[in-house]
């Protein structure tokens, strides 16, 4: 089966740094990417990382460590816009292009 | 800019009816998926299709079906609505990268359609 976990919430200040980690044990792996989901809006990608290392975009960075099956987004100057659901997922090696996500970080930003 | 569209924002259904969700995107993507979504549970697969034709079973497909006759238009069927189904459902196709993004594996979601069965 698959399985990714990830922190159910967080909670952080306006312009402090946030980090939500994802491990993940699933049959193929591909690469990892990351969702921003507001309330009642639909997820929109974020970030991808398909080999070991950070990347950067923005105010958001991913990082990936595939021996170790984890991951991590940081946001950066966190903003109250930041406020929202961020989902995990992992593509598995399949030409479909099949993914499986994590159960979501509520995230939280106070002024 | 890549759009997906749904053909409903909100659904009202009573049990035992047939229930279609349409999607449509306008991008040519070959691959598309549909997922629902409920509280503490994530996105959960129930069907995708990786070309006109084809689908494969996705992790929670039992009490749906899907229909790919065209590339840009996927259906989810409900069979038989049951008062479980009520939840959001998200459709994504998935495609090459946007201007600066680095994947080949970014899905593109539509607005989704929140279905309440009664």
């Amino acid at each position: 089966g698959q399985s990714l976990e990830q922190p159910s919430e967080v909670t952080a200040v306006e312009g402090a740094i946030v980090q939500i980690n994802c491990t993940y044990q699933t049959s193929g792996f591909y690469g990892l990417s990351w969702y921003q989901q507001h309330d009642g809006g639909a997820p929109t990608f974020l970030s991808y990382n398909g080999l070991d290392g950070l990347e950067e975009t923005g105010r958001f960075s991913s990082f990936l460590s595939r021996s170790d099956s984890y991951g991590y987004l940081l946001l950066q100057e966190l903003q109250m816009k930041d406020s929202a659901s961020y989902f995990c997922a992992v593509s598995l090696n399949t030409n479909a292009g099949k993914s499986t996500f994590g159960d979501g970080t509520t995230l939280t930003v106070k002024p | 800019d890549v759009k997906v569209t749904q053909s409903s924002r909100y659904l009202v259904k009573r049990t035992g009816e047939k229930v279609f969700l349409e999607c449509v995107q306008d991008m040519d993507h070959e691959n598309m998926f549909w997922y629902r979504q409920d509280p503490g549970l994530g996105l959960r697969l129930i069907y995708f299709s990786y070309d006109v034709k084809m689908k494969e079973k996705g992790d929670i497909p039992e009490g749906y079906s899907v229909s790919r006759e065209k590339k840009e238009r996927f259906s989810l069927i409900l069979e038989s609505a049951s008062t479980n189904q009520t939840s959001m459902y998200l459709c994504a196709s998935l495609g090459g990268p946007l201007a600066g993004a680095k994947s080949t594996d970014t899905q593109y979601f539509g607005p989704g359609t929140r279905l309440t069965v009664l």
